[in-house]
């Protein structure tokens, strides 16, 4: 079973600094997806980031950016000039990949609450 | 594209009532997962279908908990009796078959049931 870890419950960032979010995994596949979904107040789940396990380049999107170390099975998420748009619940997520059964179940790390103070 | 659309965003009802949520994911995906969000258990997967077909429904708390996909174009997830301990953020979330859209779940707005 694969298992998802965040260990910072919460963290507050100034306005248009950088924060890093930490997130580590455990399993035992190869061929794995690696996600950060941002949950602001309103409750929507807003994809934020993805990486495929078998590229080393790290992924970028815009002002996120992501750190994957696979032997140390980190995956740690980037917030660069933060906003204050960006203060929400940010949760790593795992999904092996493969076909009908095995490719299709997210499991999640608990969240990391982030809070960009003007 | 739209994308997953989800109803009713919020709904308040009576403990026993029935409660019906509805689910329209985004067009040519092929999975649609419904998920359960609250604070004692974090999310949730309660089930998932692939092709309208239900695949894995072992995270469905109950037999209270129904779920149905009658066409590719619609699901929904029905609570009945509802009990307070159903209140929580429902999501139906999609994905491709194959291809960007293949590898990522997508969620919709979500649901928020409070039963009282």
């Amino acid at each position: 079973a694969q298992t998802v870890t965040q260990s910072q419950p919460e963290m507050s960032v100034q306005e248009a600094e950088t924060v890093t979010l930490s997130c580590t995994y455990d399993t035992s596949e190869s061929n794995y997806y690696l996600f950060w979904y941002k949950q602001p107040p309103s409750r929507q789940m807003i994809l934020v980031i993805r990486q495929e396990a078998y590229k080393q380049q790290n992924a970028t999107e815009n002002r996120f950016s992501v750190n994957f170390q696979k032997a140390a099975k980190s995956f740690s998420l980037k917030i660069s000039d933060s906003q204050l748009g960006d203060t929400a619940m940010y949760f790593c997520a795992f999904m092996t990949g493969g076909g009908e059964t095995s490719g299709s179940r997210l499991t999640f790390g608990e969240g990391t609450q982030l809070t960009v103070n003007p | 594209d739209a994308g997953v659309i989800q109803s009713p965003r919020h709904e308040v009802t009576e403990m026993g009532q029935e409660v019906t949520l509805r689910c329209k994911p985004i067009s040519g995906h092929d999975y649609l997962f419904w998920y359960r969000q609250t604070m004692m258990r974090g999310l949730e997967l309660l089930i998932y279908f692939n092709n309208n077909v239900p695949i894995d429904d072992s995270g469905m708390p109950e037999d209270r908990f129904s779920a149905k996909m009658p066409n590719a174009s619609f699901s929904t997830l029905k609570i009945q009796p509802s009990e307070p301990r159903d209140s929580a953020v429902y999501f139906c979330a999609s994905r491709g078959d194959r291809g960007l859209s293949g590898n990522t779940i997508y969620f919709g707005e979500g649901s928020w049931l409070t039963v009282v």
